[in-house]
């Protein structure tokens, strides 16, 4: 069973315009959600990530927006630049737990 | 500066050898991972450990083995009873904390020629 589903596989994004990557988890008990970017060749890195007693976070152009109802969360890139085009992944983690549990990654792509 | 070292970044390997992968970190994370990547198909976690001595199988850990006999090493052994071993290894680690989630090293691609 995926514990969290991870949408769209890939996305093209024209330069200046919104980049939205969605992540839907079943289990309530998940109280961490991080985002990773990972560019070509290299290890992800942590990007953003909120706990579930706010329903947003900014931080520069990526904001993370969480529905504790609903049971999702949404990465938003604003200004898209070619830079950002990268590979993104979204992970849970529940409650004293070292481990997280990943979405199967979203393949951005900004073009010109 | 702390972080996590894999070595080395590219690794070629003849069918049915078996071959290690090094993980080294000097974060004082407890938990040490290792992840398996193929194209369109994410992270697929193979070993974990939270203490030394202690590892636990991921999903996909047929044809893997690991150690923890120091805080700081996680190696990866990949055998010849891996099928398909030509992929992208990631080795990672964490803190109970869990402020900055989890610290990647820059990966180590292994090609079987």
């Amino acid at each position: 069973q995926q514990q969290v589903k991870q949408s769209p596989q890939s996305l093209i994004v024209q330069k200046g315009g919104i980049s939205i990557i969605n992540c839907a988890y079943e289990n309530t008990a998940f109280d961490y959600f991080p985002w990773y970017q990972q560019f070509p060749g290299k290890g992800p890195a942590l990007l953003i990530a909120i706990r579930p007693d706010v329903s947003e976070k900014k931080e520069g152009r990526f904001t993370i927006s969480f529905n504790k109802s609903a049971k999702q969360f949404s990465l938003h890139i604003m200004d898209s630049q070619p830079g950002d085009s990268a590979t993104y992944f979204c992970a849970v983690s529940g409650a004293g737990s070292y481990q997280l549990t990943f979405g199967k990654g979203t393949k951005l792509s900004v073009i010109p | 500066d702390g972080g996590i070292t894999q070595s080395p970044k590219y690794l070629f390997r003849k069918e049915g050898q078996n071959v290690t992968l090094s993980c080294e970190q000097n974060l004082n994370h407890d938990a040490m991972y290792w992840y398996r990547q193929d194209p369109g198909q994410g992270l697929r976690l193979i070993y974990y450990s939270q203490i030394v001595n202690d590892f636990q199988k991921g999903d996909i850990a047929e044809g893997y083995s690991v150690s923890r006999e120091k805080k700081e090493s996680f190696p990866l052994t990949v055998t010849s009873a891996q099928k398909n071993p030509t992929a992208f290894y990631l080795c990672a680690s964490s803190t109970r904390d869990r402020g900055p989630g989890y610290t990647f090293g820059s990966g180590t691609r292994l090609t079987v020629v």
